[in-house]
């Protein structure tokens, strides 16, 4: 079976720092990977997705960057952190239906502190 | 352009009670619909979807959702709510050409014992 593994759990960082989040998935290849991020109140936005190594989409331009370096690893980054940036951080993964009729499937998210 | 509105921010429900959570939706050509769950510090979790067919689409946990397309909705019920349903639940909608759903901005769903 397909699982999704995201790191770490919880991380608090001050202002400035620079930022890796990781998210690895298992059992599947070649699958659709999307970062988003989901404020207190609630709403998903997507920051990134990817259809492919090094294949990176953009969706809202900020100081995160994303990386694809292996078909089931995804990295968000950040050289430096603004308190803006808190929240948390969720990876996802879709397979590739032909009519691209799959669902999402999520990690257990990062909650990152920006203080 | 794609978009979802779930109306109710909140639905309070009483335990053995039947709940709907309502979703409508708007799209370019055939949609794919999606129901899913999110409890507290978790991630989503998939509940159902809606491809084509049967306009009741049977999912995890007992939910069902019905796809109605003149009223362009998808609404999740559930014939008898548990407290354990207590959590936030997000609509979702993708066309055929799109790799990115567009989701709402999720319903909190209160069951009281």
């Amino acid at each position: 079976s397909q699982t999704i593994h995201q790191w770490p759990a919880t991380l608090v960082q001050p202002v400035g720092s620079p930022l890796s989040l990781e998210c690895t998935v298992e059992g599947t290849s070649n699958p659709n990977l999307y970062w988003y991020r989901q404020a207190a109140g609630r709403g998903l936005q997507l920051l990134f997705y990817s259809v492919g190594i090094g294949q990176i989409s953009s969706e809202v331009p900020q100081n995160l960057s994303a990386s694809r370096p292996q078909d089931r690893q995804f990295i968000l980054s950040s050289k430096k952190l603004l308190l803006s940036d808190s929240g948390f951080y969720l990876c996802a993964w879709s397979g590739r239906g032909m009519w691209n009729n799959q669902p999402q499937h999520f990690g257990d998210g990062t909650r990152l502190s920006i203080l | 352009a794609q978009s979802v509105a779930q109306p109710e921010d909140q639905v309070n429900v009483a335990e053995g009670n039947p709940l709907t959570v309502k979703c409508t939706y708007s799209v370019s050509g055939n949609p794919y619909l999606f129901w899913y769950v999110q409890y507290p510090n978790r991630g989503l979790q998939f509940l159902l979807k809606y491809i084509t067919g049967d306009n009741l689409v049977k999912g995890s946990y007992g939910f069902e959702a019905e796809f109605n397309k003149s009223q362009t909705s998808f609404h999740l019920k559930k014939p008898s709510a548990l407290v354990s349903d207590s959590a936030l639940y997000f609509c979702a909608v993708r066309s055929g050409g799109s790799y990115i759903p567009t989701f709402g901005r999720g319903t909190s769903l209160i069951v009281h014992p």
